[in-house]
C-alpha cells in the first residue's frame, strides 16, 4: 500500500493571498495523482487530475505540479469559498487507492 | 446533470448487516466505474471498494474483504454495498463516487452515515 503524507495539517490563510499544499508518495506513483476539495456537507470536489490537469470547470487559480513522490497544489488568490479541507490521492499502484490525510485550509 | 444520492445508512449493532444504496441519475451509468469511500468521524477519506462498468473486476479494501460487497443493477442506475459483520470502525460516512478515467473520481455524492454501535 502506498502511503500518502500531506503536510501542513492545517494552514491559515488570509483572503487574497496564494498558498502552496504539499503532498508526498511512499513511493513512485509517476503523475497519478489527484486532489479534491472537501468542504462540510458535501461530496468532495475533483481538482487536478494527473498531477497538472485542472478538471473541467476548475479555476485556474488552482494548479498541480510535481511527479516521482513530491506534489504540490498552489491556489493563489485565495477566495472566500476556497477554505476547506484538501485531499491528494494516488491512483497510480490499487487497490487500496490511497488518499493523504488531508490540509485543512483555513480563514487567519 | 450528474447526481449521485446514497441511501440506506442508519444505526446498527455490531455484527449486523446493511446496505447501502446509491441511485445515479444524469449520465449513462453502464459506462462508468464506481467506488465506494468512507470518511470516519474527524478522519480521512478511505476507499472501500471499486466495480467495473460491467462488473468483471471487483476491488476491496483490506479491512472490510470478505465482509463487504460491492454490487450494482444496470438496469436501475443504481450501485449497492452489501456490509455484514459491521464492526465498530466501520463507523463512517460512505460516498459513493464515479470513477473518472481511471482511478480517480468526479463527481461524488453527498454521503450517507453508518453508525456500528451496541
Amino acid at each position: 500500500e502506498i502511503v500518502m503524507t500531506q503536510s501542513p495539517a492545517t494552514l491559515s490563510v488570509s483572503p487574497g493571498e496564494s498558498v502552496t499544499l504539499s503532498c508526498r508518495a511512499g513511493q513512485s506513483i509517476s503523475n497519478k495523482l489527484a486532489w479534491y476539495q472537501h468542504k462540510p456537507g458535501q461530496g468532495p470536489r475533483l481538482l487536478i487530475y494527473g498531477a497538472s490537469t485542472r478538471a473541467p470547470g476548475i479555476p485556474a487559480r488552482f494548479s498541480g505540479s510535481g511527479s516521482g513522490t513530491e506534489f504540490t497544489l498552489t491556489i493563489s488568490s485565495l477566495q472566500s469559498e476556497d477554505f476547506a479541507v484538501y485531499y491528494c490521492q494516488q491512483y497510480n499502484d490499487w487497490p487500496p487507492y490511497t488518499f493523504g490525510q488531508g490540509t485543512n485550509l483555513e480563514i487567519k | 446533470q450528474v447526481q449521485l444520492v446514497e441511501s440506506g445508512g442508519g444505526v446498527v449493532q455490531p455484527g449486523r448487516s446493511l446496505r447501502l444504496s446509491c441511485a445515479a441519475s444524469g449520465f449513462t451509468f453502464t459506462g462508468y466505474a464506481m467506488h465506494w469511500v468512507r470518511q470516519a468521524p474527524g478522519k480521512g477519506l478511505e476507499w472501500v471498494a471499486f466495480i467495473s462498468h460491467d462488473e468483471n473486476n471487483i476491488y476491496y479494501t483490506d479491512s472490510v474483504k470478505g465482509r463487504f460487497t460491492i454490487s450494482r443493477d444496470n438496469s436501475k442506475n443504481t450501485l449497492y454495498l452489501q456490509m455484514n459483520n459491521l464492526r465498530a470502525e466501520d463507523t463512517a460516512l460512505y460516498y459513493c463516487a464515479r470513477d473518472y478515467h481511471g482511478g480517480k473520481s468526479d463527481y461524488w455524492g453527498q454521503g450517507t452515515l453508518v453508525t456500528v454501535s451496541a
